[in-house]
C-alpha cells in the first residue's frame, strides 16, 4: 500500500515549451501533495504544497506562474513547468500525505526534466 | 522553523562493518524525525521514523536510529553494512508551515560500502 507514481519518469524538451508532470496516489486519497526539486547531489527543496480543491501554497522564491500546480482530485496533482529553460532542468519529486497513516508522506519515484 | 543537519557529505565503510550516518536536529517542542534513502535517479524510500516512545527505532532493511534528546541527535545505524546499502541518505524533520505539515530535509549523506 501507499504507492505514489509519477509520470513521466523522464522528459526532454526544447527551451520555451511547457511540460506537465503528474503525481498520483494509487491506493489512498491524498488531500495534500508536495512538490520538491532536487539538484544533483543536493537535498530536496520544497517548492509548493498542493491542496485538493484549492490553490497551491508556494515556498519563497518559487515562481507561481512558472510552476503551475493543479490538484483537481484526491489522487492526482500536476506540476506544469511553463516556458521551460535549461535552468529548469532538474529532478522533480512529489509526495502525498496519507491521513489514514498519521499524515506520513509517501514519495514518488521522481521525474528527470532536461531542457535543451 | 524545524531543521536537521547532516555534518558528513560522505561516509565510507567496508562491507560487514557497522555504519553510522549522523543527523542532528534543531526544533522547538517534540521532534518528528525521519530517515529516507535514495538510490540513483529514484525517489525517496522511507526507512524509519521517531515520533515518541523508545529512543531506539528499528526500520527497514536492518537499519535503526537512536533518538538522543540531550545531544539533539538522531543517528542512523546498521550493525553490518552491505554493498547494496550504498546510496544517498536523508534525515528529515516535520515542520509546520502556512500550508500544513511538510518535511525539511538535511543535505544528504552519501554512503559508500566497499567490498
Amino acid at each position: 500500500g501507499a504507492v505514489v507514481s509519477q509520470h513521466p519518469s523522464w522528459v526532454i524538451c526544447k527551451s520555451g515549451t511547457s511540460v506537465k508532470i503528474e503525481c498520483r496516489s494509487l491506493d489512498f486519497q491524498a488531500t495534500t501533495m508536495f512538490w520538491y526539486r532536487q539538484f544533483p547531489k543536493q537535498s530536496l527543496m520544497l517548492m509548493a504544497t498542493s491542496n485538493e480543491g484549492s490553490k497551491a501554497t508556494y515556498e519563497q522564491g518559487v515562481e507561481k506562474d512558472k510552476f503551475l500546480i493543479n490538484h483537481a482530485s484526491l489522487t492526482l496533482s500536476t506540476l506544469t513547468v511553463t516556458s521551460a529553460h535549461p535552468e529548469d532542468s532538474s529532478f522533480y519529486i512529489c509526495s502525498a500525505r496519507d491521513l489514514a497513516r498519521y499524515n506520513e508522506q509517501f514519495f514518488g519515484p521522481g521525474t528527470r526534466l532536461t531542457v535543451l | 522553523a524545524q531543521s536537521v543537519a547532516q555534518p558528513e557529505d560522505q561516509v565510507n565503510v567496508a562491507e560487514g562493518n557497522p555504519l553510522t550516518v549522523k543527523c542532528t536536529y534543531s526544533v522547538s517542542g517534540n521532534p518528528y524525525l525521519f530517515w529516507y534513502v535514495q538510490y540513483p535517479n529514484r525517489g525517496l524510500q522511507f526507512l524509519l521514523k521517531y515520533i515518541t516512545g523508545d529512543n531506539l527505532v528499528k526500520g527497514s532493511y536492518g537499519f535503526e536510529a537512536e533518538f538522543n534528546k540531550s545531544q539533539t541527535s538522531f543517528h542512523l545505524k546498521k550493525p553490518s553494512a552491505l554493498v547494496s546499502d550504498s546510496a544517498l541518505y536523508f534525515c528529515a524533520v516535520r515542520d509546520y508551515s502556512n500550508s500544513g505539515y511538510a518535511l525539511n530535509f538535511g543535505k544528504g549523506t552519501s554512503l559508500l560500502v566497499t567490498p
